[in-house]
């Protein structure tokens, strides 16, 4: 069984550029989520896609959009990146089932100077 | 978002168990106590969750209050590897309750 694997593992980006993060979902889940982790904070919840369309969205401008492919793998694209964005990224698959756990990568850090 | 509070940190030593606590009284009917863990330049684990009753499993187990007000994590006997943050977390069970709302997490420290 295949974890959850995201691209790169680290990032360095000026501010006002555009950034593209990958993620390969476990095998067999079919929903996908993002999550971005401050230095010394826990993750919080930017996006989630099912069946290559969002369903559900927290707290985060429109500059982060997503995209989930048919093969159940998924892009997160920050675009006019501001210093704030430096944090790491996490990329979670699950099945779309009432609390099925979610299976996270290991993170993109990304920096922006 | 219902709320859970944690201890900032705790200490355990190797070997011995660890219980883990967490207060979440603004816990609705439908929340489900979810447990993740945090190692070192890792992303987040699954370890147990949990509705009424206690449960557990090969890593750990969960122990929910009568009044599910509280709950706790036991590990049963503390490793090294198992120093990491742990998140107590409420889960709905539909639409966008069903994100994860990390707070900061316990950190717990394994001592040799």
């Amino acid at each position: 069984e295949t974890g959850v694997t995201q691209s790169p593992t680290h990032l360095i980006k000026t501010r006002g550029q555009q950034v593209t993060l990958r993620c390969s979902s476990q095998s067999g889940h079919n929903t996908v989520s993002w999550y971005q982790q401050a230095l010394g904070q826990g993750p919080q919840f930017i996006f989630q896609y099912y069946r290559e369309e969002e369903n559900g969205r927290g707290n985060f401008p429109p500059r982060f959009s997503g995209l989930q492919f048919p093969n159940y793998s998924s892009e997160l694209n920050v675009n006019a990146l501001e210093l704030d964005d430096s944090a790491l990224y996490l990329c979670a698959s699950s099945l779309e089932v009432p609390n099925s756990p979610l299976h996270f990568g290991n993170g993109t850090r990304l920096t922006v100077t | 978002d219902a709320k859970t509070t944690q201890p900032n940190s705790m200490e355990s030593n190797e070997e011995e168990p660890v219980h883990l606590p967490c207060n979440h009284s603004t816990i609705s009917g439908t929340d489900y106590i979810h447990w993740y863990r945090q190692l070192p330049s890792q992303g987040p684990e699954y370890v147990i969750h949990g509705l009424t009753s206690n449960v557990n499993n090969r890593m750990a187990s969960l122990a929910i209050a009568e009044d599910r007000k509280s709950s706790t994590l036991i590990l049963h006997r503390a490793t090294l590897r198992d120093a990491a943050v742990y998140y107590c977390i409420l889960r709905g069970d539909s639409g966008s309750a069903r994100q994860l709302t990390f707070g900061s997490g316990t950190q717990l420290t394994v001592l040799p």
